[in-house]
């Protein structure tokens, strides 16, 4: 069963940068056909695809946020993380990462969120 | 970007009744739609992907049906472990985006 697992602070300054990390285990994060994203939810609200990133470090951002997003991957180490710059209270969420199958196009496989807030 | 719409926000309905999603694309998406779950504390969970599909291991009381703009999520017969809040999610191009999300609850 594979199972993703996200790290990092939980409070960050505003104007800092939020990093996070998702580690995958019980399966290759180098498997093709499948991409490592990032998905966000600000408290009581709906969820925002962030990014996502492919094995081969190909990325695709969503354009509200790319000036200050970058996704990585470390297949060594069968992680992929997030970073967001500048960030501000509107930056406060629940963090997930997410398996994105290139098969039938779903987020299939979850971590369990992160809260992150942005507070100084 | 592509914006999705879906109603009611919330509904409240009996065990057993039938329960009906709509879920509206700002333009042509084919069938690329997945509809996920999510309850309280926890991620989503895909139930439905290219409009109608079950994913795998989920309950055939759920459905869905549509294509281009207009799509429908529907539960034949609520049961207390469908109580959660239901996204249609599209990904016909980048940036996937999700509908605002409906609420259920029960009566």
């Amino acid at each position: 069963q594979l199972l993703l697992q996200e790290s990092g602070p939980g409070l960050v300054k505003p104007s800092e940068t939020l990093s996070l990390t998702c580690t995958v285990s019980g399966g290759s994060i180098s498997g093709t056909s499948y991409y490592w994203a990032w998905i966000r939810q600000p408290p009581g609200k709906g969820l925002e695809w962030i990014g996502y990133i492919y094995p081969s470090g190909i990325t695709d951002y969503s354009p509200s946020l790319k000036s200050r997003v970058t996704i990585s991957v470390d297949s060594s180490e069968n992680q992929f993380s997030l970073t967001l710059s500048s960030v501000t209270a509107a930056d406060t969420a629940v963090y997930f990462c997410a398996r994105n199958s290139g098969y039938d196009h779903t987020f299939d496989f979850w971590g369990q969120g992160t809260l992150v807030t942005v507070s100084s | 970007d592509i914006q999705m719409t879906q109603s009611p926000s919330s509904l409240s309905a009996s065990v057993g009744d039938r329960v009906t999603i709509t879920c509206q694309a700002s333009q042509d998406i084919s069938k690329y739609l997945s509809w996920y779950q999510q309850k309280p504390g926890k991620a989503p969970k895909v139930l439905i992907y290219d409009a109608s599909n079950l994913e795998t291991g989920v309950p055939s009381r759920f459905s869905g049906s549509g294509s281009g703009t207009d799509f429908i999520f529907t539960i034949s017969s609520l049961q207390p472990e469908d109580i959660a809040t239901y996204y249609c999610q599209h990904y016909d191009n980048i940036p996937f985006t999700f509908g605002p999300g409906t609420k259920v609850d029960i009566k």
